[in-house]
């Protein structure tokens, strides 16, 4: 079955960095693009861009140009979140989701708390 | 980016019940609507694609309806396993964007 096992939680300073995982399973990872969705606590859901995975092009929204970086380990079917110089803003739960079209699967987020 | 205007942010309904949830957009979205449910700590589940295609395994007290910039999640006959967050989301445009959640609780 169809399968995005991200990272677990992170606990961070502000201006540090860090980088989760999200590792695909069940499906051929470069036939779908993998898009990356933040939701602040008891907030919605906000859109922060995706990567193509057969070119590995990144495509952030506008919000998340900065210190935000996606990448990939196609060999090992696996996506990167980046974020670096971490703000407290950036607390939230950070999903990783398989979408072409539109998003149809998505991993089961990583918590991350921003606090000094 | 197209804004998506969710309503009612919360909603309150006995079992049994017939729910209805709207979202409307900022500019025509032709169909490129998802509807999707997210219970707590968990991540959401894709419901509705293209505003009214049933997505595979999704109870038929499901169902989505819409067109241009106004769109509606129907849930039929409410079950205890339907109280959740409710999500819409356009991606007919780049940026995708979400509708701010209608949250469904029981009465």
């Amino acid at each position: 079955q169809i399968q995005l096992v991200q990272s677990g939680p992170e606990l961070k300073k502000p201006g540090e960095s860090l980088k989760i995982s999200c590792k695909a399973s069940g499906y051929t990872f470069t036939d779908y693009a993998m898009q990356w969705v933040k939701q602040a606590p008891g907030k919605g859901l906000q859109y922060m861009g995706w990567i193509n995975t057969q070119t590995g092009k990144p495509t952030y929204a506008d919000d998340f140009k900065e210190r935000f970086v996606f990448s990939l380990e196609t060999s090992a079917s696996t996506a990167y979140l980046q974020i670096n110089n971490l703000k407290n803003e950036d607390t939230a739960t950070y999903f990783c989701a398989r979408g072409r079209v539109l998003i149809d699967y998505w991993g089961q987020g990583v918590m991350v708390t921003v606090s000094s | 980016d197209i804004q998506m205007t969710q309503s009612p942010a919360s909603l309150s309904a006995s079992l049994g019940e017939t729910v209805t949830i709207e979202c409307r957009a900022s500019e025509d979205i032709y169909n490129g609507l998802a509807w999707y449910q997210q219970k707590p700590g968990k991540s959401p589940q894709l419901l509705i694609y293209n505003a009214n295609s049933l997505h595979t395994g999704v109870p038929s007290r499901f169902s989505g309806s819409g067109s241009g910039t106004q769109y509606s999640l129907k849930i039929n006959s409410l079950q205890s396993e339907d109280v959740a967050s409710y999500f819409c989301q356009q991606y007919y445009d780049y940026p995708w964007t979400f509708g701010g959640g209608t949250k469904l609780e029981l009465k």
